[in-house]
């Protein structure tokens, strides 16, 4: 089982282009999230998905947009990329009423923009 | 808001004991986790607490106080594959994860 694949695995951005950043699960998870993970600030949740067709705001959610067509998929597009966007991207899902309904993380992506 | 506290770093010397702190304030609470996070990889789940008081996982052990806003990971029989980032995360009223910045462990022989 592949779990949680990101994609592309680092990528060099040119500031003002546009990218998505993809993430699959074969888990079946219902919900299914996106962070940015930078020095010192630790995780911070910029969009989330509680089920297929809905999507939420997380901390950080300016400058990102999301969709959830399936459960499998959940894409992040940087509209308008700007160097404050530089980071690691870490996707994740999580199963709805299990025990504990921990989240799993998948490789993440290290974005440069310049 | 959240507000997760944990310390920046620690170190300790191989097959010793290292407690790691988190005290939190939360708008909501619906459990605490505890991940590990070697350099360059992704965050893998160690523990979850809902309830207080202390869960053991072979030579990891978590503690919640509830009322006081506080847990403590602790490692026991350390080992030079210890050697990470520890984040505590807070799951507030929904499914939603609030992460403190993470301590970052190194272990020395």
């Amino acid at each position: 089982t592949a779990g949680i694949t990101q994609a592309p695995t680092s990528q060099i951005l040119a500031a003002g282009r546009s990218m998505t950043l993809r993430c699959t699960q074969d888990m079946r998870h219902n919900a299914m999230y996106w962070y940015r993970q930078d020095l010192g600030l630790g995780l911070r949740l910029i969009h989330y998905s509680n089920t297929a067709g809905t999507t939420g705001k997380g901390e950080v959610p300016d400058g990102y947009s999301v969709s959830r067509a399936n459960t499998d998929d959940f894409p992040l597009t940087l509209a308008s990329a700007v160097p404050s966007q530089t980071s690691v991207y870490f996707c994740a899902s999580s199963e709805r009423g299990g025990d504990y309904n921990e989240q799993f993380f998948g490789p993440g992506t290290r974005l440069t923009v310049l | 808001g959240q507000n997760i506290d944990q310390p920046t770093e620690m170190t300790a010397t191989e097959g010793a004991i290292v407690q790691i702190n988190c005290t939190y304030q939360t708008s909501g609470f619906n459990g605490l986790f505890w991940y590990q996070q070697h350099a360059g990889e992704a965050p893998t789940f160690l523990s979850y607490n809902v309830l207080d008081g202390l869960e053991e996982k072979g030579r990891f052990s978590s503690f919640l106080s509830r009322s006081k806003g506080y847990s403590y990971l602790l490692l026991k029989e350390l080992q030079m594959k210890d050697s990470a980032s520890y984040l505590c995360a807070v799951r507030d009223g929904g499914y939603k994860l609030s992460f403190g910045a993470g301590t970052t462990v190194t272990v020395r022989a």
